[in-house]
């Protein structure tokens, strides 16, 4: 299973775009990068999802080069509700889902 | 409607009493989970059922018994509570076992020991 690196925690402001980068250097040819988020007193939430390139939905958009070992999730101009932790994983489809874990996470402050 | 709902929210006993958390989806789903998330944050799985089936036990403790009834539930009873049982269980549920399925979990029960 690919290990991930993620910074402890980012501070950002209302408004601003935040990038939060995953390294994953042992990456697999099967391998995709999920990425959760998690609120205070909640489980954690699905948030998005890729294997190469650029992925974007209405939550946030996720970056992946050619080589990908690592990744980027990129959150729009963030507000207070969007501080939570983030979690990347990078796992394959005929991995047990049981057996990818979700690491550290990085815990994203956003200040007025 | 809530997909994957845990009760009770909160738990607080004594060491040595016997506890149990009930977890239900209602999103249809083959696999459940428990996992155990410590106060450094860090969230780790326990088990996974596919079917009612145990796929994943990653070196639990015997105290620690799931029962899964039918796929749409998955129920964790805990004996002979000790202080470092005391975390947040979250118990989560995905359509199929592979790891790139999304996994979509419940707010999670508060384990406090006393």
């Amino acid at each position: 299973l690919a290990k991930t690196t993620q910074p402890i925690s980012m501070d950002s402001y209302e408004g601003q775009e935040v990038n939060i980068t995953c390294s994953h250097n042992n990456i697999a040819t099967n391998d995709y990068i999920t990425w959760y988020q998690q609120f205070p007193s909640q489980g954690p939430r699905f948030i998005i999802q890729g294997y190469k390139t650029k992925v974007t939905n209405e939550v946030a958009s996720l970056f992946i080069p050619a080589d990908r070992k690592s990744s980027t999730l990129s959150l729009p101009r963030v507000s207070l509700s969007d501080t939570a932790v983030y979690y990347c994983l990078v796992a394959s489809w005929n991995t047990n889902a049981g057996k990818s874990t979700f690491g550290d996470g990085t815990t994203l402050t956003v200040k007025p | 409607d809530t997909a994957v709902s845990q009760t009770p929210k909160y738990l607080v006993t004594q060491m040595g009493n016997d506890k149990s958390i009930k977890c239900e989806q209602n999103l249809g789903h083959d696999t459940m989970y428990w996992y155990k998330q410590d106060s450094k944050k860090f969230l780790k799985i326990m088990f996974s059922y596919n079917n009612k089936e145990l796929i994943i036990n990653e070196t639990v403790p015997n105290r620690f018994s799931p029962k899964s009834p039918d796929k749409a539930h998955l129920n964790l009873h805990i004996n002979s509570l000790e202080l470092g049982d005391s975390a947040v269980y979250f118990c989560a549920s995905s359509q199929g076992q592979g790891a790139t399925q999304p996994q979509h979990f419940g707010d999670g029960t508060r384990l406090s020991i006393l």
